[in-house]
């Protein structure tokens, strides 16, 4: 079966400008968490979703924002974007209920000049 | 912060079991240990999971001490293929849903011919 699926692959933005990133989950999994992975800072939870709720936040930014739609499928928002917010965004999806692990996609690399 | 503690590297060679360990002195009751693992520029891939019992799958066991406040993961014939950063995290599992994955730095794991 098709895994998760994250748009674009890669992306360039200047400092300023707003950026949208999509996730496609798992077909049946409804619990999409949101990740940033920085060479400085490692893997950070940004957020998750479940039946379009947000149910945790980590602690970033309003800059970051995210929804989830009916279809589960997710997407994340970054406004004002800093040079600091270059990384790569990874999208995890998880059938709920299992106890089983999230599946990870291959991420979003964005790169702000 | 990450609530586990791992050995920053750890080498293997090529056929041989690859014991990672991973300290969580602070775990509660019904906290799981769960196991990653991150091949480079790819997302994380899941591997196991368990929350006191020794569990085993395809890809690799878990043994968890009885006390619980450490666990040690078994590759038990590393490739090349296996070379990654192993990630050992706690985690809630409330409601289903993990709620968020703290990611510490990781080991790791060089498997060598």
């Amino acid at each position: 079966k098709a895994g998760v699926t994250q748009t674009p692959r890669y992306l360039i933005k200047t400092r300023g400008q707003q950026v949208t990133l999509s996730c496609s989950p798992i077909s049946g999994h409804r619990s999409v968490s949101w990740y940033q992975q920085t060479p400085g800072q490692g893997l950070q939870f940004l957020f998750e979703y479940f039946s379009e709720t947000q149910r945790n936040k980590g602690n970033f930014p309003g800059r970051f924002s995210g929804r989830q739609f009916s279809n589960s499928r997710s997407e994340m928002n970054v406004s004002t974007l800093e040079l600091g917010d270059s990384a790569l965004y990874l999208c995890a999806s998880s059938l709920v209920g299992t106890g089983t692990g999230y599946t990870f996609g291959s991420g979003t690399r964005l790169t702000v000049v | 912060d990450a609530k586990t503690t791992q050995p920053p590297s750890m080498d293997c060679a090529e056929g041989r079991a690859a014991n990672l360990p991973c300290n969580h002195s602070t775990i509660s009751g019904n906290e799981y240990v769960y196991w990653y693992r991150q091949i480079h520029s790819q997302g994380p891939q899941y591997i196991i999971h368990g929350l006191k019992n020794n569990e085993t799958n395809e890809m690799a066991s878990l043994i968890i001490t009885e006390d619980r406040k450490s666990s040690t993961l078994i590759l038990p014939h590393a490739t090349l293929r296996d070379t990654a950063v192993y990630y050992c995290i706690v985690s809630l599992a409330s409601g289903g849903s993990q709620g968020n994955l703290i990611f510490g730095k990781g080991t790791k794991l060089s498997v060598k011919p």
